[in-house]
């Protein structure tokens, strides 16, 4: 069964550094969203992403952040100048949004943990 | 503003013992609502959809029913691997992609 796919799993790095964070949605789906889950929190709307740009963004989503879709099959998180709260679970997520299935599915996640 | 909110918020039971959970929502104009399972340090994992009241869906000891203002999951006979948290989340109309989830019912099934 095709699966979203995410690298790394765990990414560690120092306040003030870049990280890009990597998915592979489903071959044949054409929307891509970015959501984080901070430890005990609920899970959250950062980005959607279709036909190479983004459609709607949360208030998150500021300057620091920007989405990328480089090839055919990745779909980047970048986060420029990471601080503490960033730490946090991303997920990337995938659908074909038609109007019988509005359904996302999930990646595994990266563990961002900045210190 | 689009919300979800979910109960109980954390709930044990005996392998066997049936129950409900239950997820109010407040939406303007559904466009679907989601069931989702999460495993610790794991991504969601889709469950169900359901679009419109009294619409119900089943996948093995797993029911979700829906009203216009709240879904109920269902668990029947369950297993300790049904162990997870279930995430119940919404997509409105005034939204063009995000969903909204909430908070999650921690469920554990003794054996």
């Amino acid at each position: 069964e095709p699966e979203v796919t995410q690298t790394p799993s765990h990414q560690v790095t120092q306040m003030g550094q870049e990280v890009i964070l990597r998915c592979v949605p489903i071959s044949n789906h054409l929307y891509f969203y970015w959501y984080r889950q901070i430890l005990g929190q609920k899970v959250e709307f950062l980005v959607s992403f279709y036909n190479n740009e983004i459609s709607e963004k949360s208030e998150i989503f500021d300057d620091q952040f920007s989405v990328e879709r480089p090839d055919g099959s990745n779909f980047t998180l970048k986060i420029r100048s990471t601080k503490l709260e960033d730490s946090a679970m991303y997920f990337c997520a995938s659908g074909v949004r038609v109007p019988s299935s509005y359904e996302q599915y999930f990646g595994p996640g990266t563990r961002l943990t900045v210190t | 503003e689009d919300q979800v909110t979910q109960s109980p918020e954390a709930l044990r039971l005996q392998e066997g013992e049936s129950s409900s959970l239950n997820c109010s929502y407040t939406v303007s104009g559904l466009r679907g609502l989601f069931w989702y399972r999460q495993d610790p340090g794991k991504g969601p994992e889709f469950l169900f959809t359901l679009y419109s009241a009294g619409e119900e869906k089943e996948k093995e000891r797993l029911k979700a029913t829906l009203t216009k203002k709240e879904s109920f999951l269902h668990i029947t006979a369950p297993k300790p691997e049904d162990s997870a948290t279930y995430l119940c989340a919404v997509q409105g109309n005034s939204s063009a992609s995000k969903i909204i989830f909430g908070s999650g019912t921690r469920l554990s099934i003794r054996p």
